[in-house]
């Protein structure tokens, strides 16, 4: 079926460390990929997303790449802050056919927390 | 815009009571997504709407659930009669539609049965 895979966390860093979140895929066809953060005690808010094979989201420091080949969008930051903690989730929008809407499946998320 | 607008924020009420979260998406959006956070079961799609019409409401639990969006304006969760493992977090989000476009979420209703 259709699904998003995500690292299991907490995934606890140092300020200014190398971050890596791995996100993986199944879809049929080919999706759109987004990535969400949610922040203590809000809503989800999109991060960057990436619409098609090779593209490069990009947002507040944060990359991922659609990977079609390995059907991964893994998000990266190169400095993380102690504002950034949160938990992300992957997420993929898969394409209807016949004119319906397109359902937008999430992984289950991983929380990051960065110390001072 | 004001973004998609969900009420109540917080509500507890006694197991059996019937319960009503509320959403107003943005203005434009033609999907409606309605979704359940819990620790235990991460983040899930209940239902979904197009256009006013449910389209997949194949995460809805039980026959206990219902949603129902009248107009493109606004839309509504019910759950008669509730139980304690529905206490989570209800989210309410909307799109244009697209596979290209996302969706945007309401702050949620925290909903505590006891």
């Amino acid at each position: 079926g259709n699904s998003v895979t995500q690292m299991e966390g907490p995934v606890t860093l140092s300020e200014e460390a190398f971050l890596t979140i791995n996100c993986t895929y199944t879809a049929t066809g080919y999706p759109s990929l987004f990535w969400y953060v949610q922040y203590p005690g809000e809503g989800l808010q999109l991060l960057l997303k990436a619409t098609k094979a090779d593209d490069k989201g990009s947002n507040k420091g944060f990359e991922a790449t659609y990977r079609k080949e390995t059907t991964s969008f893994h998000l990266e930051k190169g400095s993380v802050q102690v504002s950034d903690s949160a938990v992300y989730f992957c997420a993929l929008i898969l394409r209807m056919g016949g004119g319906a809407t397109n359902k937008l499946i999430f992984g289950t998320g991983t929380l990051l927390a960065v110390q001072p | 815009d004001a973004g998609v607008i969900q009420s109540p924020r917080h509500e507890v009420t006694e197991m059996g009571q019937e319960v009503t979260l509320r959403c107003k998406p943005i203005s434009g959006h033609n999907s409606l997504f309605w979704y359940r956070q819990t620790m235990m079961r991460g983040l899930e799609l209940l239902i979904y709407f197009n256009n006013n019409v449910p389209i997949d409401d194949s995460g809805m639990p039980e026959d206990r659930f219902s949603a129902k969006m009248p107009n493109a304006s606004f839309s509504t969760l019910k759950i008669q009669p509730s139980e304690p493992r529905d206490s989570a977090v209800y989210f309410c989000a909307s799109g244009e539609g697209t596979a290209n476009t996302e969706a945007f979420f309401g702050q949620g209703t925290r909903l505590t049965v006891v």
